[in-house]
C-alpha cells in the first residue's frame, strides 16, 4: 500500500517562514491527488486548511499556502505566529473513493 | 449551520463488534455529491481514514481494514453508522466523523464531529 510521507518534526522562528511537504513512497503528488493539509491541536478535531492543493478554508489566514513543490505537496507558512505550534496533516485521494492521512508534521514555532 | 456527533460504547472487549453511529444536522446525505466519512486517531498517532459513503449509497474502504468495516446511512434519520468487526486493543482510538460536501473535492473534510474515544480492552 501507498504511504503519504511527512517530515515528523519540523521548527520555526516566530515570524519565520516554514514549508512542510506531504510525498508518496512511490510516485509523485500532484494536483490529481487533491492534497489537502489539516491542523490539529491537542484534544480537537483536526481544522481545514487548504483543499485541492491551495485553496483556502474559509477563514483560515492568508499566511497559510499550499502548492505543488516537485513532486511533494506542500503547505507554506509565512510569518509563523506562536498558535501556529501544532500537528498538521495531509491528506491524498487515491482515486476509487479511498483517501490516505500522512503520518503527521508537529510544528514548533520557537 | 453543520454539525456531527460520533455515538457508541465507550469501550468494547476483544475480539467484539464496534458500532458507532454518525449523527448530523445542518445537510442532507440525499443532497448530490454528499458523502460522509470516518477517521480515526490512536492516541498520540496519525490520523487514519476509514471509510466513505456517498448520497448515492456507494461505499468506499480503506484498503488494509475493509475485510472489517461496514459502513451504511439511515438517510431519514440523518445517520451514518460504521462497524468494525473483531475489535483488537490495537484499535484503541478517538473515532471521527467528517462531511465531504462534495465529491468533487474528496480529500476535503469541511466539518468534523467531536470524536468518540473507544478503548479496547478486557
Amino acid at each position: 500500500q501507498t504511504v503519504v510521507t511527512q517530515e515528523p518534526s519540523f521548527s520555526v522562528s516566530p515570524g519565520g517562514t516554514v514549508t512542510l511537504t506531504c510525498g508518496l513512497s512511490s510516485g509523485s503528488v500532484s494536483a490529481s491527488y487533491y492534497p489537502s493539509w489539516y491542523q490539529q491541536t491537542p484534544g480537537q478535531p483536526p481544522r481545514t486548511l487548504i483543499y485541492s492543493t491551495n485553496t483556502r478554508s474559509s477563514g483560515v489566514p492568508d499566511r497559510f499556502s499550499g502548492s505543488i513543490l516537485g513532486n511533494k505537496a506542500a503547505l507554506t507558512i509565512t510569518g509563523a505566529q506562536a498558535d501556529d505550534e501544532s500537528d498538521y496533516y495531509c491528506v491524498l485521494y487515491m482515486g476509487s473513493g479511498i483517501s490516505v492521512f500522512g503520518g503527521g508534521t508537529k510544528l514548533t514555532v520557537l | 449551520q453543520v454539525t456531527l456527533r460520533e455515538s457508541g460504547p465507550a469501550l468494547v472487549k476483544p475480539t467484539q463488534t464496534l458500532t458507532l453511529t454518525c449523527t448530523f444536522s445542518g445537510f442532507s446525505l440525499s443532497t448530490s455529491g454528499m458523502c460522509v466519512t470516518w477517521i480515526r486517531q490512536p492516541p498520540g498517532k496519525a490520523l487514519e481514514w476509514l471509510a466513505r459513503i456517498d448520497w448515492d449509497g456507494d461505499k468506499y474502504y480503506s484498503t488494509s481494514l475493509k475485510t472489517r468495516l461496514t459502513i451504511s446511512k439511515e438517510t431519514s434519520k440523518n445517520q451514518v453508522v460504521l462497524t468494525m468487526t473483531n475489535m483488537d486493543p490495537v484499535d484503541t482510538a478517538t473515532y471521527y466523523c467528517a462531511r465531504i460536501y462534495s465529491n468533487n473535492y474528496p480529500s476535503l473534510f469541511d466539518s468534523w464531529g467531536q470524536g468518540i474515544l473507544v478503548t479496547v480492552s478486557s
